[in-house]
């Protein structure tokens, strides 16, 4: 059974940092493209960008380039996205989801990790 | 980029009835489009890909329908567990998109 696990929720001050994680199990990790998904309170889907494991070359949706960075351990079945100083207009659910190729449909998503940045 | 616009936003509707939602891409996408079920906490569930393949264990009464640039989902016969929100994704271009959702409510 394929499965994406996420890490657990986090709560954050203002400027702290946060990696994120999403573990996939059930089949080739490295085989599949790893996409990451925002969903802030309320509101709908937006496309964050997308990372293969096998080489761990990655593509960013404009909105999110330079605001957080990507990475995977195949060796682990694990992909990563982190932010170096986070904003409170961070606080949204993140979601990774499993993809077939670079322009593969996405088929299964991790259970989301909700973000709360606040002072 | 490719911009999704999906309508309507939100629709009541009755069980039993039978609804239709669109997305219109911005240029042709052949049918590289995928539509995507929320519930209320949960995370989305993908309905159809290829727009108008239906993922293994959805329901016969969901069907897609379209290509290049206009898509339908469509629910026969609405039961009380389809309410929920409803979302297209192109993945046909990057950066892939979203359509902005369909929130389908019991009237």
């Amino acid at each position: 059974e394929v499965q994406l696990v996420q890490s657990g929720a986090e709560v954050k001050k203002p400027g702290e940092s946060l990696k994120m994680s999403c573990k996939g199990s059930g089949y080739s990790f490295s085989s599949y493209w790893i996409v990451w998904v925002r969903q802030m309170p309320g509101k709908g889907l937006e496309w964050m960008g997308t990372i293969y494991p096998g080489d761990s070359d990655t593509r960013y949706s404009p909105s999110f380039q330079g605001q957080v960075t990507m990475s995977a351990d195949k060796s682990i079945s694990t992909a990563y996205v982190q932010w170096s100083s986070l904003k409170a207009s961070d606080t949204a659910m993140y979601y990774c989801v499993r993809q077939s190729g670079w322009y593969g449909p996405p088929d299964y998503w991790g259970q989301g990790t909700l973000v709360t940045v606040s002072s | 980029d490719i911009q999704m616009t999906q309508s309507p936003s939100s629709l009541s509707a009755s069980v039993g009835d039978r609804v239709t939602i669109t997305c219109r891409a911005s240029q042709g996408i052949r049918n590289d489009l995928s539509w995507y079920q929320q519930k209320p906490g949960k995370a989305p569930k993908r309905l159809i890909f290829a727009a108008s393949s239906l993922q293994s264990g959805v329901p016969s009464r969901f069907s897609g329908s379209g290509s290049g640039t206009e898509f339908t989902l469509s629910i026969g016969s609405l039961q009380p567990e389809d309410f929920a929100a409803y979302y297209c994704l192109q993945h046909n271009s990057y950066p892939i998109t979203f359509g902005q959702g369909t929130r389908l409510e019991i009237k």
